[in-house]
């Protein structure tokens, strides 16, 4: 099975900054890649797809790349409704597997 | 607007068995392959199950397999999850997920409900 592994696992940050985090995967897998956003309390939401397609929706300060192995979201200015735990999630096996997510809060 | 209302959770025994459903409006049910996804308490999200839009393939975690049957009701909008032979470490959060514009199963999940949770405890 696929893993995933991200860094960091958590962060703080301010707002306006820019931050990445990045998402490891343990075999190549094109670019079958996912990335998530969660707020406590609420379910997930699709914020990249296809390693670098915006969803609907998402504001264009999100961007995600790479492809292979190794991947990045990145929040370019950082807004006060983007702290939020970060999941990736490859698409590649049917096993649709998550990373253990990261956490960015308020430094 | 899509909406995805999942109801059925609550407190089972161990060994026990479980009916969730997600209720789907808001987008044409029929041609799209959904899935279930869980998240236990204070951890993170969990894959479980996955069906096309016509139901003639479905897809399940090693953690689940043989022990959970997904379907779906096109008359009622309706995707299901039968839980049986339920454990401790099956409690969570239940998640119905829609793909993307997809009447196979991609993985790409754009749409989630709010969740039911799953308490097994005796």
């Amino acid at each position: 099975a696929i893993q995933l592994t991200q860094s960091p696992s958590s962060l703080s940050a301010s707002v306006g900054d820019r931050i990445t985090i990045t998402c490891r995967a343990s075999q190549g897998i094109s670019s079958a890649l996912a990335w998530y956003q969660q707020k406590p309390g609420k379910a997930p939401k699709l914020l990249i797809y296809d390693a670098s397609s915006l969803a609907s929706g998402v504001p264009s300060r999100f961007s995600g790349s790479g492809s292979g192995t190794d991947f990045t979201l990145t929040i370019s200015s950082l807004q006060p409704e983007d702290f939020a735990t970060f999941y990736c999630q490859e698409f590649n096996s049917y096993l649709f597997t998550f990373g253990p997510g990261t956490t960015v809060d308020i430094e | 607007e899509v909406q995805l209302l999942e109801s059925g959770g609550g407190l089972v025994q161990p060994g026990g068995s479980l009916r969730l459903s997600c209720a789907a409006s808001g987008f044409t049910f029929s041609i799209n392959a959904m899935s279930w996804v869980r998240q236990a308490p204070g951890k993170g999200l969990e894959w479980v199950s996955a069906i096309s839009a016509s139901g003639g393939s479905t897809y399940y975690a090693d953690s689940v397999k043989g022990r959970f049957t997904i379907s779906r009701d096109k008359s009622k909008n309706t995707l299901y999850l039968q839980m049986s032979s339920l454990r401790a470490e099956d409690t969570a959060v239940y998640y119905c997920a829609k793909d993307r514009r997809a009447t196979t199963v991609t993985g790409r999940f754009e749409e989630w409900g709010q969740g039911t949770l799953v308490t097994v405890s005796s």
